[in-house]
């Protein structure tokens, strides 16, 4: 069984479409997020959720929005794309904050073309 | 605001020889720090935690890092380096002094030579 599974794996499109990438976690946990991993493996923190509600927003064009319809999932959609987008997003998940361990998927590839 | 420094961006070992990799972080209050590693085409899986308490912390694999106050480090090592060792690791740092986000350094790529 997957703990984090995103889908999709791969993602291709052209500039200016948008398009949305999925999460959800069979961990039973109440906290997740979205990480952008660049092309020289620079991981930063994008957005995070604790109980459906947003804790962490940092500073991400507002062509990102994620949502969280309850505590297993954890979507995000990006609109009017850029090439600068192309990255691999991370969605993870943990029980609570500070010092819990984060569940990672195996991330989303993001190709702009 | 904290911060990860993680010496080296690559690092090569022969397999058998021991494997080091530095982390240094800066914090106004002890923070809680972790080793993530990433295979190709993965995600991250944790390797290793430190909250509080025994500062020699074993992992997974056989890794275990070590938790220095006063060097402000948290290196990683494994005495016998394997095959299956290569990849990239990270070290991250959280804690209240971080806004409760897990704070990423630049990642570190190990290459095991047979």
């Amino acid at each position: 069984d997957t703990a984090v599974s995103q889908t999709p794996k791969y993602l291709v499109t052209q500039m200016g479409n948008d398009k949305s990438i999925k999460c959800e976690q069979n961990l039973g946990h109440d906290t997740m997020y979205w990480y952008k991993q660049d092309s020289k493996k620079f991981l930063k923190i994008m957005f995070s959720y604790n109980n459906k509600e947003l804790i962490i927003n940092e500073t991400v064009p507002n062509r990102f929005s994620p949502k969280s319809p309850d505590k297993a999932h954890l979507n995000l959609h990006i609109n009017s794309l850029e090439l600068g987008d192309s990255a691999v997003y991370f969605c993870a998940s943990s029980q609570g904050l500070l010092n819990q361990p984060q569940h990672f998927g195996d991330g989303t590839r993001l190709s702009i073309l | 605001a904290q911060s990860v420094t993680q010496l080296g961006s690559h690092v090569s070992v022969s397999e058998g020889a021991l494997v080091l990799l530095r982390c240094n972080y800066s914090s106004s209050v002890p923070p809680y720090l972790f080793w993530y590693v990433q295979y190709p085409n993965q995600g991250l899986q944790l390797l290793l935690k430190y909250t509080t308490g025994a500062t020699l912390v074993k992992g997974i694999n056989g890794f275990e890092a070590e938790f220095k106050k006063s060097e402000t480090s948290f290196h990683l090592t494994k005495p016998s380096a394997h095959m299956s060792d290569a990849a990239e690791y990270f070290c991250a740092v959280s804690g209240p002094a971080a806004g409760n986000k897990l704070t990423f350094g630049g990642g570190t790529r190990v290459l095991v030579k047979p």
